[in-house]
């Protein structure tokens, strides 16, 4: 499977613990996106890296979140102390950096904060 | 401010007939845009884009359309399926090469049998 990969599927977590999301995009991207998504709504985005710099962040970004990608290839994004609200599916896209390319979406961390 | 929207929420058509989904856009300056096709429970699926310097683009049984004058986007979906079936975003990107994308609401797509 060439495609982007996120693990896990789906986490469950207690209120003020912190979580951990994995996404490998396809091989070839250097561009790495993550957005989040609400019931019903869009994706919002969240933060983008260009190989390992990350580039751009949204406001939606508090500073309980951060993400990583340490060696330009595969990211992490950290949730500390979650709470109820940052229950979502954190989706992870990538795409070539060269002109407007599309960016393939990942199926997603399906997060849950009881 | 600068969102991408649809007109509407859901959209229910029988098997066999066209579909035409939808979209508004604010932002003058975006010039590539994307329909992705979701379903229930995965991320969002790529379908086909257009840049700004066209106003129309075909790939299988799907076509966009693209209105700058009304900042206006429509994916015209021919035969519709029950396979169809799905929630539908439009996305922009604003000018330069970088930048992240910028997905409307979303309408669900209803195929009857």
């Amino acid at each position: 499977d060439t495609g982007v990969s996120q693990d896990p599927r789906h986490k469950i977590t207690k209120r003020g613990q912190n979580v951990t999301f994995r996404c490998d995009p396809i091989s070839e991207h250097n561009r790495l996106y993550w957005y989040r998504q609400t019931l019903g709504q869009g994706p919002e985005f969240l933060t983008y890296f260009q190989n390992e710099a990350q580039l751009e962040k949204s406001r939606l970004l508090s500073d309980r979140f951060s993400a990583e990608r340490p060696k330009g290839s595969f990211s992490t994004l950290e949730i500390q102390r979650t709470e109820q609200g940052d229950s979502a599916m954190y989706l992870c896209a990538s795409s070539l950096s060269y002109k407007n390319t599309e960016a393939f979406f990942g199926q997603g961390t399906r997060l849950t904060v009881v | 401010g600068e969102s991408v929207g649809l007109h509407l929420p859901t959209l229910s058509v029988q098997e066999g007939d066209n579909s035409i989904i939808n979209c508004a856009y604010s932002n003058s300056a975006s010039d590539y845009f994307i329909w992705y096709k979701q379903e229930s429970g995965k991320g969002p699926q790529f379908i086909i884009d257009i840049r700004s310097n066209m106003d129309k683009r075909q790939g299988q049984r799907v076509t966009v359309l693209l209105n700058k004058t009304v900042k206006h986007l429509s994916l015209q979906i021919a035969a519709t399926q029950p396979g169809d079936s799905a929630v539908y975003f439009c996305a922009e990107k604003s000018g330069g090469s970088q930048g992240n994308l910028i997905f409307g609401k979303g309408t669900k797509l209803s195929v009857k049998p």
